[in-house]
């Protein structure tokens, strides 16, 4: 069975300061792992995904994250938040033919 | 290339009505999914549907059922609508290998349809 778990449903971060928002996977097979950013009023974006290749993975927008096997962690950072950041942001993993996704991170970006 | 569009973008119906939402995916995309977005339960998956075939379900109940057609367009209807029903719904096409195996790096979302109960 595969799941994904987002520690905190609300991040705070002051504009310029690092964003590091977490995710934990579990997966009974080698997992694809994506985040996925919503604006309001919105549907999903893609940020980023991992599929097995380099295990730092770069995105849109300035983020990045790393597959951590040992640790079954995939969290996005970003060294410098900006404004337009404030969003939500979903993890992802997708196994067969279906995706979980995380409950979601509220990020909000303080002037 | 155009993105997944759903229509209507918003909608507000009463309790015991029905309703249909559509999605037409990305030209040559043959996976639809369909998702339910409410504040407090996340993004919960609702179905999908590849060839005009249901290939995964999730837990929802029979009052919410789908259907696709030889255009990949697909169509979700709700009905006998309660208020817990209120959300945003999500569809997402995805592009498949031959065989039917969906591409899995990639998942493409359109712009939601928001349906209020009231």
């Amino acid at each position: 069975a595969q799941s994904v778990t987002q520690l905190g449903s609300h991040v705070s971060v002051s504009e310029g300061a690092l964003v590091l928002l977490r995710c934990n996977y579990s997966s009974s097979v080698p997992p694809y792992l994506f985040w996925y950013v919503q604006y309001p009023n919105q549907g999903l974006q893609l940020l980023l995904k991992y599929t097995s290749a380099a295990t730092l993975v770069k995105g849109i927008n300035g983020f990045e994250a790393e597959f951590k096997k040992s640790e079954t962690s995939f969290h996005l950072t970003k060294p410098s938040a900006h404004m337009s950041d404030a969003a939500e942001y979903f993890c992802a993993v997708s196994a067969g033919n279906q995706f979980y996704f995380g409950t979601g991170t509220s990020l909000t970006v303080i002037p | 290339k155009a993105g997944v569009t759903q229509t209507p973008r918003y909608l507000i119906k009463t309790r015991g009505q029905q309703v249909t939402l559509s999605c037409s995916p990305i030209s040559g995309h043959r996976s639809v999914s369909w998702y339910q977005q409410t504040p407090g339960q996340g993004l919960q998956f609702l179905f999908e549907y590849f060839s005009e075939t249901q290939r995964n379900k999730g837990n929802f109940p029979g009052r919410f059922s789908g259907r696709q057609f030889s255009n990949s367009r697909s169509e979700m209807n709700v009905s006998t609508l309660e208020l817990g029903d209120s959300a945003l719904y999500l569809c997402a096409s995805s592009r498949t290998l031959a065989g039917g195996t969906r591409v899995p790096n990639e998942q493409f979302f359109g712009p939601g349809t928001r349906l209020t109960v009231l």
